[in-house]
């Protein structure tokens, strides 16, 4: 069992939509969870952090569910701009500063 | 700019010839990491580095050596490489290694080829 598990996708959406990607893991000792944004070829890039009180930046909105181990990511009115891997990263901050990644989810926003 | 760069962006290599691929950061970070990326396997730690002469294992770290001899510097050895090594490779520092995470920053990746 893959310590992040995420739904591969991909998310076809139109402009607009809604779309919730979600996120579980297994090291019950993880403390901080981070979505990270990855387009085609390009490097990872930091989204948002995860807080247990759940959190919103502009359309995006995480929340946390550490008895159910689940993170989810939240996009309102998608963008084409949006099209990208979202990936779920989990650290255990008694491991350093290794960040454990998802597999991805694509998500593709369609005119 | 604050930025992580890496050299070379792309290589093909033959088997059992030695590579180095190399990892610079500009923002005096005491964290250093070396990744892969594989379809279906997702970002996989192969080694990192809390700081200076500092280094330990990830995940999958056979078949590679790092040193840290500089703070900016991190340089990824493939010292016989095989074509299972082929993959996307991404550097990324952040600082603070001891506390909550800061945002780690990746460099643009190397997209190395083992023929």
């Amino acid at each position: 069992r893959k310590e992040v598990e995420q739904d591969p996708g991909p998310f076809n959406v139109p402009e607009g939509a809604t779309v919730a990607f979600n996120c579980t893991y297994s090291n019950s000792a993880s403390q901080s969870f981070f979505w990270y944004r990855q387009d085609c070829r390009k490097e990872p890039k930091l989204l948002m952090s995860v807080y247990s009180s759940g959190n919103e930046d502009g359309r995006f909105t995480a929340q946390l569910n550490r008895a159910s181990q689940y993170i989810s990511l939240l996009i309102r009115d998608s963008k084409l701009s949006d099209s990208a891997t979202y990936l779920c990263v989990v650290k255990d901050n008694n491991a350093g500063n290794m960040l454990t990644f998802g597999g991805g989810t694509r998500l593709m926003v369609k005119p | 700019e604050a930025q992580v760069t890496q050299n070379p962006r792309y290589l093909i290599t033959v088997t059992g010839k030695k590579l180095t691929v190399t990892c610079s950061q500009n923002m005096n970070h005491e964290y250093m990491s070396w990744y892969r990326q594989d379809p279906g396997l997702g970002l996989r730690q192969i080694y990192y580095s809390m700081n200076v002469e500092v280094t330990d294992k990830g995940d999958v770290p056979e078949g590679y050596k790092v040193s840290r001899k500089e703070k900016r510097n991190f340089p990824l050895i493939l010292e016989s490489p095989s074509p299972n090594q082929t993959s996307l490779y991404f550097c990324a520092s952040s600082s603070d290694s001891g506390r909550v995470a800061n945002e780690q920053f990746f460099g643009p990746g190397t997209r190395l080829t083992v023929l």
